[in-house]
């Protein structure tokens, strides 16, 4: 399986804008980039994926660089509910779809 | 959205015996479940991939038959540590996709803790 390099933590002021970046330079074309979340105590939770194009949703937005080795998860405004450990994994379509979790980023919200 | 439970969210138990998780899919059918294990401060490890009517697949290094897996449905799939003892001592996790979908979103249950004395 292709791997996924994150920054171990990083730290935001509530209401900016948070950059989670995230290397997968051995990634395969039918290797599509997911992005989840935990909260401490709780199981993750989904926050976006795609595959080539940049992908938009309530949540989050997904910016995938043109030679897509590299994902820039975009939190537009962040409150302290953000605060979570964020986790970019790679999903082989070809592979049952398993997904192997990485050690993923700390994200501090301070307000 | 989807909906993945699990059941208990917390169990003790004493060193020896055997602990049984449900993962539901409460409002979807689900082929395909997964089962990870996540210690203190550390990443979800997968242990295993449930597969409904069929035998689980096993992530190296995973015993199966201290880890036994069944799903009988698509919306159920259990797992049962055997012989229990501390080092097990684990926060279990399982999540499903929509049947079909391998792709797509994987919903997560909110965890079973186990502790064994």
């Amino acid at each position: 399986d292709a791997k996924t390099t994150q920054p171990n933590s990083m730290e935001s002021n509530e209401e900016e804008p948070v950059h989670l970046p995230c290397n997968h330079s051995t990634i395969s074309g039918t290797d599509y980039i997911h992005w989840y979340r935990q909260l401490p105590s709780q199981g993750p939770e989904y926050v976006i994926h795609g595959l080539t194009s940049n992908v938009n949703n309530r949540m989050a937005s997904l910016a995938i660089a043109e030679d897509r080795k590299s994902s820039t998860l975009i939190l537009h405004r962040a409150t302290l509910r953000d605060a979570a450990v964020y986790y970019c994994i790679l999903a082989r379509s070809s592979n049952t779809g398993k997904l192997i979790f990485g050690q993923g980023t700390t994200l501090q919200v301070k307000p | 959205g989807a909906v993945v439970s699990q059941h208990p969210s917390w169990v003790i138990c004493k060193s020896g015996t055997s602990v049984k998780i449900e993962c539901r899919s409460l409002d979807f059918q689900a082929t395909t479940m997964f089962w990870y294990r996540q210690f203190p401060k550390q990443s979800l490890m997968l242990m295993a991939t449930s597969n409904e009517g069929s035998k689980a697949t096993y992530e190296q290094g995973v015993e199966k038959d201290k880890f036994l897996i069944n799903h009988a449905s698509l919306t159920l799939s259990t797992l049962t540590v055997t012989s229990a003892h501390p080092e097990d001592s684990s926060f279990y996790i399982c999540s499903a996709r929509i049947s079909g979908q391998v792709t797509g979103e994987l919903f997560f249950g909110e965890g079973s803790r186990l502790t064994v004395l």
